[in-house]
Order: structure tokens, then sequence, then C-alpha cells
């Protein structure tokens, strides 16, 4: 019954590979996002997504390509990894009668080696 | 410059201590403020909204000055449990839009 669920919870990879990061919400909100926590805590905003439409894209690389099926599912898909994207991955949702607070997934621990 | 500054600790206080955290924040225009508390290795969770009059969660006491745009917590009666660290998030302008910009957090330790 978790609220906002992200997958994998942890993730290992070499330089250089794909690898996606799905994220979805039972919460009926209209707004997802993601998130990056890097090694010095600092939490980032990357993109945003209201009704699966992009509306925050924030300086971000071109490796990294979101994607929203449908306004439940926000996933992220990174290409050519590098070892500085090694981070904690965050999947948010806000809506509805929430107003502006925000819900977070567990987090995805992406480590680049 | 930073869109929302904290103090990053540690504080270290113990049990019983009452302890107050402060953060700025750079844009004048924001409009919504909050604490959000994060454990470790564990997501954020809002903590409890700030509003213009101050309000207050049980030990929880949250204040907001708009001319000096400055947000403080202060914790009362400091449990073990408090022991996390405390975000500072404000919704402002990013460059692309509106989202919830987060400090960095500061991290309080309570000991026995």
């Amino acid at each position: 019954d978790t609220a906002v669920s992200q997958t994998p919870k942890y993730l290992v990879t070499q330089m250089g590979n794909d690898k996606s990061i799905k994220c979805e919400q039972n919460l009926g909100h209209d707004t997802m996002y993601w998130y990056k926590q890097d090694s010095k805590k600092f939490l980032k905003i990357m993109f945003s997504y209201n009704n699966k439409e992009l509306i925050i894209n924030e300086t971000v690389p071109n490796r990294f390509s979101p994607k929203s099926p449908d306004k439940a599912h926000l996933n992220l898909h990174i290409n050519s990894l590098e070892l500085g994207d090694s981070a904690v991955y965050f999947c948010a949702s806000k809506g509805g009668s929430s107003g502006n607070t925000i819900y977070f997934g567990e987090g995805s621990w992406l480590t680049v080696v | 410059r930073k869109e929302v500054e904290q103090d990053p600790g540690p504080f270290n206080v113990p049990e019983g201590a009452t302890v107050a955290f402060n953060c700025t924040y750079s844009n004048s225009a924001s409009q919504s403020f909050f604490w959000y508390r994060q454990d470790c290795r564990k997501e954020p969770k809002l903590l409890m909204s700030v509003y213009s009059s101050g309000n207050e969660d049980g030990r929880f006491t949250a204040q907001l000055n708009r001319a000096s745009q400055y947000i403080s917590l202060l914790i009362r009666d400091s449990k073990l449990s408090d022991s996390a660290t405390y975000l500072c998030v404000v919704r402002g302008r990013t460059n692309s839009g509106y989202a919830l910009n987060f400090g960095k957090g500061t991290s309080l330790l309570v000991t026995p």
C-alpha cells in the first residue's frame, strides 16, 4: 500500500551502461518529480511532470530522459552512466488535497563503478 | 547564492533540551514554506508547513519572517527519536518553473 513506490531500491552498475528507475504513485496526484540527492546530501530537483507533460527540466544532462506513460507513472532512464551519476534518486508526487506537500518514494541508491 | 541556506550542524543536544534551527531563503516572492525531516537512508517526510503567523504542532514551533526572509524551527523537550536531518523547504522559481527548493539540511543528534 506504499503511496509512492520506486524500483529498484539499489542499483550497482558499470560506467557506460544504460539503466532505468521506475516510479508509481497511487495517490491520484497530477504532478510527479525526480529529485537527486548527492553525496553532500543536497536534494535537487531534476524533472517535474504534470498530467504526463514535462513542466520542469533543470539543466540535467540529456543522458537523463524521463518518461511518463500516464499520470501515475514517471520513469527515469539514464544513458551512458558516469561515476558522477552515483546518488540517491527520489521520485515524488503532489496534488489534490495535499496542496503543495510532496510525498517521496523511498529512494533508489545508484552506484556507478 | 543558494535558494535556501541552512547551518548544516551537527547539533548535539541532550534529551529534554530545546533546540532551534534557522534557515534563510533568497527569493522574496516565495510563497510556501515547510520543514521536512529526513532520517538516515530514508526519504524526506513533511514535518510541518510554516505559516506567516507562526504555527505549533506539539513540541515543534515554526516561525516565518518574510521581511528578513528567515524561517525557524524550535523543538522543545527533545527526544532521542528527534535525531534526524531537518530540511528547510521553500516553494519558488527554478530555471523552468515552480518547485520545492530544499536546503542542505541541519543534522540533529539527541543524546541520552
